[in-house]
């Protein structure tokens, strides 16, 4: 049973750019979470995914960032125009159901540096 | 606003000895508490979690302590090994939605 698949697990962009990172789920989970990793801080909460549904989007930056969990296919965390200030550690998680189901696996991480 | 406080940012500990980290949380409806360890480069990995049923839970040489009066947990690594060195994170979540992580800890055994 693979674990949660995030690819690339590395990526440069330029001031500007778009970025776009993806998240499969484990098998027979259908809830993601994104985070943000900060050097030398925890994870950030940002969105809360279920297939085709945004449930949870309350710590998303406002502006340039997106994210969606089709009905087929893996969830894709989309920052617009990056800035140097996108770079960090994204992750994604993925679980079971929710209350007392909502045991979180993570993925590897990607690691997005702004140039 | 940080919803987890954990202690200390970071930790060197002798081989064979025990290594403890501690979270603080405010927040009375959180009713799940689990700690990941993450390797540098790696995804947090779940270590071990509890729920305020229980003041305790051990899995081999990791145990977590709960006090629900104070607002703690902690968790005690016993027969620290140097393949244990690793970044600590505790977090909070109160059945919904959102998991509410502490800073980390930067663990390190020592041989």
């Amino acid at each position: 049973n693979a674990g949660v698949m995030q690819n690339p697990r590395h990526l440069v962009r330029r001031r500007g750019q778009e970025a776009r990172l993806r998240c499969s789920p484990m098998k027979g989970h259908s809830h993601v979470y994104w985070y943000r990793q900060l050097p030398e801080e925890g994870l950030k909460f940002m969105v809360y995914l279920q297939k085709e549904n945004i449930i949870d989007e309350s710590g998303m930056p406002k502006e340039r960032f997106s994210a969606e969990f089709p009905k087929e296919g893996p969830s894709i965390l989309r920052i617009q125009q990056v800035v140097r200030g996108d770079s960090a550690a994204y992750f994604c998680a993925s679980s079971p159901g929710t209350g007392t189901k909502n045991i979180q696996y993570f993925g590897a991480g990607t690691r997005l540096s702004v140039l | 606003q940080q919803q987890v406080k954990q202690s200390p940012q970071s930790l060197i500990v002798q081989k064979g000895g025990i290594s403890i980290i501690n979270c603080a949380y405010e927040n009375t409806a959180f009713d799940y508490f689990p700690w990941y360890q993450q390797f540098p480069g790696k995804g947090p990995a779940l270590l071990i979690a509890i729920r305020p049923d229980v003041s305790e839970k051990k899995e081999g040489r990791f145990t977590i302590s709960f006090n629900k009066s104070a607002k703690q947990f902690s968790l005690h690594i016993m027969d620290s090994q140097p393949g244990d060195s690793a970044t600590y994170f505790c977090a909070a979540s109160d059945s919904g939605n959102q998991f509410y992580f502490g800073t980390g800890t930067s663990l390190t055994v020592i041989p």
